[in-house]
């Protein structure tokens, strides 16, 4: 079964750090370029970052750039998200999603798998 | 960054209705289209994909068209499952962007 699983998610304080994980199952996570996606409660979805199959290639929404890292380890099958200087709107669940396309081009596409979302909240 | 507007944001329809959701986008881009259906708790699942093509087992019932800026996502008869929030999303660009949802009450 094709899976995505997030975890790391929790309670910080402002101007605090946390490292999102997503466990890849089921299909060849090295073929994917590989998103984040979160969630405000009650909002709309936001794309926040992808990375390239290889890791070379990363783009972020520009709210997040200088204080978000997204990364990824193939041989783990595993995509991250280093999130530093959080704050009180980057309150939200985090979706990791994997793109339609195999391609080494895809780095825009629609989203056919999703994981079940971690939460991550923001406040003193 | 390319905008995506949703109408309406609230929809109130009736098992077997005809319902109609509109996404434009603030430029054109082509056919890069995608519509997603979500339920409270949820995470988003994938109906449509370059504006028109279904989504492998969504049913038949759902249909997507449009080009350009102009978008259109149909459920042909609205059955009790279907009672979601529904988002599109632009993927022309690098930074995907969404819509701000639409979401079909039962009336």
């Amino acid at each position: 079964e094709v899976q995505l699983v997030e975890s790391g998610g929790g309670l910080v304080q402002p101007g605090g750090s946390l490292r999102l994980s997503c466990a890849a199952s089921g299909f060849t996570f090295s073929s994917y370029w590989m998103s984040w996606v979160r969630q405000a409660p009650g909002k709309g979805l936001e794309w926040v970052a992808n990375i390239k199959q290889d890791g070379s290639e990363k783009y972020y929404v520009d709210s997040v750039k200088g204080r978000f890292t997204i990364s990824r380890d193939n041989a783990k099958n595993s995509l991250y998200l280093q999130m530093n200087s959080l704050r009180a709107e980057d309150t939200a669940v985090y979706y990791c999603a994997r793109p339609y396309c195999s391609s080494t081009s895809c780095l825009s596409d629609a989203f056919d798998i999703w994981g079940q979302g971690t939460m991550v909240t923001v406040s003193s | 960054d390319i905008q995506m507007t949703q109408s309406p944001s609230t929809l109130s329809a009736s098992v077997g209705d005809r319902v109609t959701i509109t996404c434009r986008a603030s430029q054109s881009i082509s056919s890069w289209l995608a519509w997603y259906q979500q339920k409270p708790g949820k995470a988003p699942k994938l109906l449509i994909y370059k504006a028109s093509s279904l989504e492998s087992g969504v049913p038949s019932r759902f249909s997507g068209s449009g080009s350009g800026t102009e978008f259109t996502l149909t459920i042909s008869s609205l059955q009790p499952d279907d009672f979601a929030t529904y988002y599109c999303q632009q993927y022309n660009s690098i930074g995907v962007t969404f819509g701000g949802g639409t979401k079909v009450e039962i009336k």
